[in-house]
């Protein structure tokens, strides 16, 4: 079975901006959940989607946002973009039985 | 709140040098837990899994953890390190009544050849 893939690999942005993420999950994985990581702040959760609905959520502002599409297919979304957002974003998909979750690479993304 | 605590941030060792990774979860509930390794450059991977039965898990690369419920912890274990184990290594909690997963910080072993 493929992996986990992301679009893009890299993405250089200016504050202000918007940028969308995009993520496809392994084959009949479900749920896909999205985490930023940083040097600093190590792995932290952003959102899960399941059947195409948000069903869980952490502690960051609404600039973040996704949605999850009826292929399981699942898109972040950062509006206003701040230098903060520098990070690497990485999708991870899983079976609802199993929640087991498998990685992408990941989205660099940098913020000028 | 629920938390996973990696007490070893940064870790040296020559090769052949036995491994411990100590984590430490805070939740009272039922529980899968993970590690996950990251070599430089490379995605997040899977290295074993505990969800029930034996409280020792094997994984690849001979790597072992064992759960031991009434400590809260999830050491991961390795007999002889390689140089090639250099690499992030993150322990996860998944906290099945939420069915919300939290990482720890991460231990980043460097192994000396």
């Amino acid at each position: 079975k493929a992996g986990v893939t992301q679009t893009p690999r890299y993405l250089i942005k200016t504050r202000g901006q918007q940028v969308t993420l995009s993520c496809s999950p392994i084959s009949g994985h479900r749920s896909v959940s999205w985490y930023q990581q940083t040097p600093g702040q190590g792995l932290q959760f952003l959102f899960e989607y399941f059947s195409e609905t948000q069903r869980n959520k952490g502690n960051f502002p609404g600039r973040f946002s996704g949605r999850q599409f009826s292929n399981s297919r699942s898109e972040m979304n950062v509006s206003t973009l701040e230098l903060g957002d520098s990070a690497l974003y990485l999708c991870a998909s899983s079976l609802v039985e199993d929640g087991t979750q498998y990685f992408g690479p990941g989205t660099r993304l940098l913020v000028l | 709140a629920q938390s996973v605590s990696q007490h070893n941030h940064h870790v040296i060792l020559s090769e052949a040098a036995s491994l411990e990774l100590g984590c430490n979860y805070s939740y009272g509930g039922t529980v899968n837990l993970f590690w996950y390794v990251q070599y430089p450059g490379q995605h997040l991977q899977l290295l074993l899994k505990y969800f029930s039965g034996d409280p020792l898990v094997k994984g690849i690369k001979g790597f072992e953890a064992e759960f031991i419920k009434s400590k809260f912890s999830f050491n991961l274990r390795k007999p002889s390190v390689q140089w090639s184990d250099t690499a992030e290594y993150f322990c996860a909690v998944n906290a099945r009544d939420f069915n919300k997963f939290y990482f720890g910080s991460g231990t980043k072993l460097n192994v000396k050849p």
